[in-house]
């Protein structure tokens, strides 16, 4: 069935080190959508990509969309230690369904 | 202030029993979502709604049932039949169906002995 695999599952970095988590799907998506949940918290919406080879970036995020609406990537330079957390990505098929990502824990040492 | 609001945070409840898990939103959303997340995986859909009597069944449906007869409430039923029910259940509303942007709630973790 549909599923959207993310890796890695977790990445331990240094504060000041940068961070990437990537999305791949078997089937080509209409959008993706990145999500951060907190340890402890609830996900919490960060941005959406909707064409293809689009880029999009958020101060030191920046959000990738593959040519073929398939893959996605997150990279953030220069990670700070609020940054911690989990990120997921969500992919929406051609039938409107959300298939999230298993998500990337992010640990940030000081 | 605007938000969707869980309740309870924490809730345990015997094997055997059924137990509703509420889900309130004043955003003036029309599409709501429930999810079912266990540690070290992503969130999975047990099912959705986009309008207020409507709703359809997510992946991972069997064992759960819903209602939506108001656009702002959308309470999730774990029945006896789910045969894994602990697990941290969260909603979610998006205002453009499901194409938008989805805003969850602080979600609820279930327990059952």
């Amino acid at each position: 069935g549909q599923q959207v695999m993310q890796i890695p599952q977790y990445q331990h970095v240094q504060e000041g080190e940068d961070f990437t988590t990537y999305c791949n799907s078997s089937t080509t998506l209409s959008n993706i959508q990145w999500y951060k949940q907190r340890p402890g918290g609830h996900p919490v919406f960060l941005i959406q990509l909707v064409k293809s080879g689009e880029v999009k970036k958020q101060k030191r995020l920046t959000f990738q969309f593959g040519e073929a609406k398939k893959n996605s990537s997150l990279h953030i330079t220069a990670t700070q230690t609020t940054e911690v957390g989990t990120y997921f990505c969500a992919g929406r098929n051609n039938f409107n369904k959300f298939y999230f990502g298993s998500g990337t824990k992010l640990n940030v040492k000081p | 202030d605007g938000g969707i609001t869980q309740s309870p945070k924490y809730l345990f409840r015997k094997e055997g029993q059924n137990v509703t898990l509420s889900c309130e939103q004043n955003l003036n959303h029309d599409a709501m979502y429930w999810y079912r997340q266990d540690p070290g995986q992503g969130l999975r859909l047990i099912y959705y709604s986009q309008i207020v009597n409507d709703f359809q069944k997510g992946d991972i449906a069997e064992g759960y049932s819903v209602s939506r007869e108001k656009k702002e409430s959308f309470p999730l039923t774990v029945t006896s039949a789910q045969k894994n029910p602990t697990a941290f259940y969260l909603c979610a509303s998006s205002p453009s169906g499901l194409a938008g942007e989805q805003f969850f709630g602080p979600g609820t973790r279930l327990t059952v002995l």
